[in-house]
């Protein structure tokens, strides 16, 4: 049972335009989300998170919003740059507990330039 | 060498070989995770160490065996591996209660 779910596997989007990733979670006891982006044969780089007492954070071209009574976050990128095509990773951690990341299954972003 | 690095990058083994996973992190953290990720799956947490100490085994088969000797190695020996084992296997540091994790590159890992 996933609970952390990205169900866009991929998305394309023009150059300059703002890109939407979307993430769902079922876990409400979930309190802490994180961004990471990962190219072909590297590890996975953070890149954005927010605690569950925002609904919005914001870093440069990057802001992820919450939504805490939907379970949902999504991440804009705006504008969109050929540089950011990678795959988008969310992950939800219980702070609480034992501290381990709950990833989704990633979203494949394609930036055409 | 900055922040994790892992070797060896790409790992081709038989089923009856034993072989280890090598990271290292120079970040200062006092964490550390092994994490496997297949085709199509998300990053599944295998291990977790804080201070050296094993805290979480995410019911992994016995033929991955960690080995955490201080707070900057970590190792992940492998021994009778099934195909299904193929994978790119990441590992990452942390501070203690920090929810942001630094990862690695990698091992891409195929079982023959």
């Amino acid at each position: 049972d996933q609970q952390v779910k990205q169900n866009s596997p991929s998305l394309s989007v023009q150059e300059g335009r703002i890109s939407i990733l979307n993430c769902d979670y079922t876990n409400s006891m979930f309190d802490y989300f994180l961004w990471y982006k990962k190219y072909p044969a590297e590890g996975p780089t953070f890149l954005i998170s927010i605690s569950s007492i925002k609904d919005k954070n914001e870093d440069g071209r990057f802001t992820v919003f919450l939504n805490k009574s939907a379970k949902h976050l999504s991440l804009h990128i705006v504008p969109s740059q050929p540089g950011d095509s990678a795959v988008y990773f969310c992950a939800a951690v219980l702070r609480a507990g034992s501290y381990q990341l709950t990833f989704g299954k990633g979203t494949k972003l394609s930036v055409i330039p | 060498e900055t922040g994790v690095t892992q070797t060896p990058r790409h790992l081709v083994m038989g089923m009856t070989n034993k072989k280890s996973l090598k990271c290292e992190q120079h970040l200062g953290h006092n964490a550390m995770y092994w994490y496997k990720q297949s085709a199509k799956k998300p990053l599944e947490l295998m291990f977790v160490y804080n201070f050296k100490e094993q805290t979480e085994n995410n019911s992994v088969p016995s033929r991955f065996s960690p080995e955490c000797p201080n707070s900057s190695h970590l190792f992940l020996h492998l021994h009778t591996l099934q195909p299904e084992d193929s994978a790119l296997y990441l590992c990452a540091s942390s501070q203690v209660g920090a929810g942001e994790q630094f990862f690695g590159p990698g091992t891409r890992l195929t079982v023959l």
